[in-house]
């Protein structure tokens, strides 16, 4: 009965390589986010799919791009990763005239090394 | 300066203590002040949200919001050790889909 899950929950790979987290929520939400959440705690927004289309697109590198098959579904593709990327990254759903109201899912801990 | 402040603690207080959370910020667009509790190893979720200025009360949870000073707080009362976990603060300006912005989050911990 999880409302909002992600894969995987641990990731570690090397510098230079491609890597992809998976979300996915049962909430019946119609909009998604994607954000990165560093060692010092600050949660910040990466991107926002409202009913498969992309509403928010903050300042990120072109390497992270995110794509929404479905309204219950948002990955993140990351390309060429670098050692700054090491953090959580949350997965998070609401309905869209309630975004104050997230759902976030349990993270994915990413260490690039 | 952070568009949220909120000071990261740690804050360590004995259980059935009141606790007081505090977040400053500076957009005066803000309309919607959230707190949000997150475990160690856990997503957020959120515990109190409040629309303009105002108290909230849930159960032991109180949430005031402040927009002349630009301060928002929540208060515990009758702390408990399950209430150990960090709390963040977030705002965001409209009710519609929107980036909420966050603060860095306290630490609290409450002592058996």
């Amino acid at each position: 009965d999880t409302a909002v899950s992600q894969t995987p929950k641990y990731l570690v790979t090397q510098m230079g390589n491609d890597k992809s987290i998976k979300c996915e929520q049962n909430l019946g939400h119609d909009t998604m986010y994607w954000y990165k959440q560093d060692s010092k705690k600050f949660l910040k927004i990466m991107f926002s799919y409202n009913n498969k289309e992309l509403i928010i697109n903050e300042t990120v590198p072109n390497r992270f791009s995110p794509k929404s098959p479905d309204k219950a579904h948002l990955n993140l593709h990351i390309n060429s990763l670098e050692l700054g990327d090491s953090a959580v990254y949350f997965c998070a759903s609401s309905h869209g005239d309630r975004s104050y109201e997230q759902y976030f899912g349990p993270g994915t801990r990413l260490t690039v090394t | 300066q952070k568009e949220v402040e909120q000071d990261p603690g740690p804050l360590s207080v004995p259980e059935g203590a009141i606790v007081s959370l505090n977040c400053t910020y500076s957009n005066s667009a803000f309309q919607y002040f959230m707190w949000y509790r997150q475990y160690s190893r856990k997503g957020p979720e959120l515990l109190m949200y409040t629309y303009s200025s105002g108290n909230k009360e849930d159960g032991r949870f109180t949430a005031q919001v402040d927009k002349s000073s630009k301060y928002i707080s929540l208060f515990i009362r009758d702390s408990q050790p399950s209430d150990s976990a960090t709390y963040l603060c977030a705002m965001g300006e409209i009710q519609g889909a929107q980036k909420l912005v966050f603060g860095q989050g306290t630490r609290l911990t409450i002592n058996p």
